[in-house]
């Protein structure tokens, strides 16, 4: 099985820094991921990680521990255009094979002016 | 336009109704994924099919049926549904290769299900 939790909502204010943080417990890990996803709108893919350390990309960064079983999202410099949920996803191997994708609940960011 | 495109985007249906979500993506994926969010609760994954067979069933009810004719296409058959059922229903796809851990999974843009 597996437990992924996120904090459920965050505020931060425009230009700011906000971190999101996920914790996991699985077997059988094989990368963790962060999605974005707008209000009636798909999840779109932001960040990969299958080593610990960080990972970054642009006004984002994502950071794994494996050993702790942790993983935060990294937003520098706030826009209102990144209001959304931000989804954890730990993807674990099967017993069939298949590389399956569990999701956190998300967490709702709100910036603020 | 993430290349996977769902259809119909909204859907209102009775619980006598029989109905299908129909999923196409265009990525040269060889898996393909159903997954269902409802509000306030994570995203559960129904289905997997990798290569066209079925490999995941996470104790979805049978009232819900899916088909893989090929590797581009996703259907989920819908029957005899309850009101709980009512959610946002995600395909998705991705390339599911042993030897890298690293492909990304796409989404569609999903199919609103109301069950009335």
């Amino acid at each position: 099985g597996q437990n992924i939790d996120q904090p459920t909502e965050m505020t931060a204010t425009e230009g700011a820094i906000v971190q999101i943080n996920c914790t996991y417990q699985t077997s059988g890990f094989n990368g963790l991921f962060w999605y974005q996803q707008h209000a009636g709108e798909a999840p779109t893919f932001l960040s990969y990680n299958v080593l610990d350390g960080l990972e970054e990309k642009g006004r984002f960064s994502s950071f794994l521990s494996r050993s702790k079983g942790y993983s935060y999202l990294l937003l520098k410099e706030l826009q209102m255009k990144d209001s959304a949920s931000y989804l954890c996803a730990v993807r674990m191997r099967g017993q069939t094979g298949a590389n399956n994708l569990f999701f956190g609940t998300g967490t709702r960011l709100t910036v603020i002016p | 336009e993430t290349g996977v495109t769902q259809t119909p985007r909204h859907l209102v249906m009775g619980m006598t109704n029989k109905k299908s979500l129909k999923c196409e993506q265009h990525l040269g994926h060889n898996a393909m994924y159903w997954y269902k969010q409802s509000a306030k609760k994570p995203l559960e994954l129904m289905f997997v099919y990798s290569l066209e067979e079925r490999v995941e069933n996470n104790s979805v009810p049978s009232r819900f049926s899916p088909e893989c004719p090929n590797s581009s296409h996703l259907f989920l058959h819908l029957h005899t549904l309850q009101p709980e059922d009512s959610a946002l229903y995600l395909c998705a796809s991705s390339q599911d290769d042993v030897s890298d851990s690293g492909n990304t999974i796409y989404f569609g843009e999903g199919s609103w299900l109301t069950v009335v």
